[in-house]
């Protein structure tokens, strides 16, 4: 089982749409979430991260953390074809360093 | 405040040789990391390094992988007698403390 999982997508919205973005791990000693995207040839850029249960909102991107069921979402409102790219799902595992363990991604497109 | 570089962007080897690769950590950050992506795959942690010091090189393979950074300079990652399967993109990214990390443009090696 992979540590952290998400769908390869694509995953496919329109224009305005709210796309809902999911990530789940395995390790219950994950404290810290982080999100960030990808453009094709770029390197990540991070859009958020969260470590409490519960909403975290800022701009456009809300992320919501459920440590019970190990999920870890983002939903990005008003998509725009700019946010066309991959989204990178990442954890710090508790006691493993401060290493990064990232998802595959999923690619999200935004169609005008 | 100028982001994590890295240089070169693209470097072209052929087997056999050597790459170094090299990161300069955002300013006031003194936490490294190496991550490397191959090609459509995740982003997979290498190495953690602060001043002087490997911290966790767990995700570094045993062989021909080395990594420094050192008192004065950049961080570096040398990678000697490159194979084929050595062809990825690779991820520096730079922290102040232990949480968020800052993602450099990234070095696309390529191994002819």
């Amino acid at each position: 089982q992979k540590e952290v999982e998400q769908n390869s997508g694509p995953l496919s919205v329109p224009e305005g749409a709210i796309a809902s973005l999911n990530c789940t791990y395995s390790d219950r000693g994950s404290q810290s979430f982080f999100w960030y995207r990808q453009y094709s040839g770029k390197s990540p850029e991070l859009i958020m991260f969260i470590y409490s249960n519960g909403d975290k909102e800022d701009g456009r991107f809300t992320a919501q953390l459920n440590k019970a069921s190990q999920y870890v979402s983002l939903l990005i409102r008003d998509s725009q074809p700019s946010d066309s790219a991959t989204y990178l799902c990442a954890v710090k595992i508790d006691n493993a360093g401060n290493m990064l363990t990232f998802g595959g991604g999923t690619r999200l497109m935004v169609k005008p | 405040n100028a982001g994590v570089m890295q240089n070169p962007r693209h470097l072209v080897r052929r087997r056999g040789q050597e790459a170094r690769l090299r990161c300069s950590p955002m300013k006031g950050h003194s936490h490294v990391y190496w991550y490397r992506q191959l090609p459509e795959e995740g982003l997979k942690f290498m190495v953690y390094l602060q001043k002087e010091n490997i911290i966790d090189e767990s995700g570094m393979p045993k062989e021909r992988f080395s990594a420094e950074f050192p008192k004065e300079g950049p961080s570096i990652l040398r990678i000697q007698q490159v194979v084929r399967g050595d062809s990825a993109a690779y991820f520096c990214a730079s922290s102040p403390t232990t949480e968020t990390q800052y993602f450099g443009p990234g070095t696309r090696l390529l191994v002819l």
